[in-house]
């Protein structure tokens, strides 16, 4: 059976700092998936890593995946308050993680 | 593009009773995913479809939960009997092809049984 394990659960974090947020697998994958959700609201697609080695960014965000290692990471730049939500990673046909819930403070 | 749409955004109802929730996926979408998502945890994934055919549905509750999606389009996920711990939110979500593509997901639909 296939389990996505994310690390932290749970991070606070202040403004301007960097963190990186860690999604571990089970079994081998070649494409994993990044999504954010806000407070009640829906999932929207972050990332889309289909390779070894892929590195994608956008704004303040950076991920990466190594299949070898069965790890893709969710690295945060500067953090802005506005990045406070959950983050999941999603593997194969969409297993998710439990999610890790950022929260960035002034 | 119109994204999925999903109704009802809320329902609640008494245990036992049964309900029903609809998807419409974005269009050209091959593929639909059922999920459910328990307050705080991460989604769940029910069942999906690729065209009007089951690929995965494992995890679904079969005594309780049914599925279908008709002529490849839209899908109905049903409850009957509901139990107090199918409280949830019920994601759908549709990407183009079964794999590489990431998947869009609606709104979801609230649902209490109380």
């Amino acid at each position: 059976e296939l389990k996505v394990e994310q690390n932290p659960l749970f991070l606070s974090m202040q403004e301007g700092k960097n963190y990186t947020i860690y999604c571990n697998y089970s079994t081998t994958s070649d494409r994993l998936y990044w999504y954010r959700q806000d407070p009640g609201k829906s999932l929207e697609s972050l990332f889309v890593l289909l390779s070894n080695g892929a590195v994608k960014q956008e704004g303040r965000l950076m991920a990466s995946l190594d299949t070898k290692a069965r790890l893709s990471t969710l690295h945060i730049t500067a953090a802005v308050h506005d990045l406070s939500a959950t983050y999941f990673c999603a593997v194969e046909k969409l297993v998710f993680g439990k999610g890790t819930k950022l929260t960035v403070n002034p | 593009e119109a994204g999925v749409a999903q109704s009802p955004r809320y329902k609640i109802i008494e245990k036992r009773q049964s309900v029903a929730f609809w998807c419409n996926p974005i269009s050209g979408h091959a593929t639909l995913y059922w999920y459910q998502q328990i307050l705080g945890q991460g989604p769940k994934l029910l069942i999906q479809f690729q065209n009007n055919g089951v690929v995965d549905d494992s995890q679904l509750p079969k005594d309780r939960f049914s599925a279908e999606r008709l002529k490849g389009v839209d899908s109905t996920l049903k409850i009957q009997p509901a139990k107090l711990e199918d409280s949830a939110v019920y994601l759908c979500a549709s990407s183009l092809y079964r794999r590489n593509t990431e998947a869009f997901f609606g709104q979801g639909t609230r649902l209490t049984v109380v």
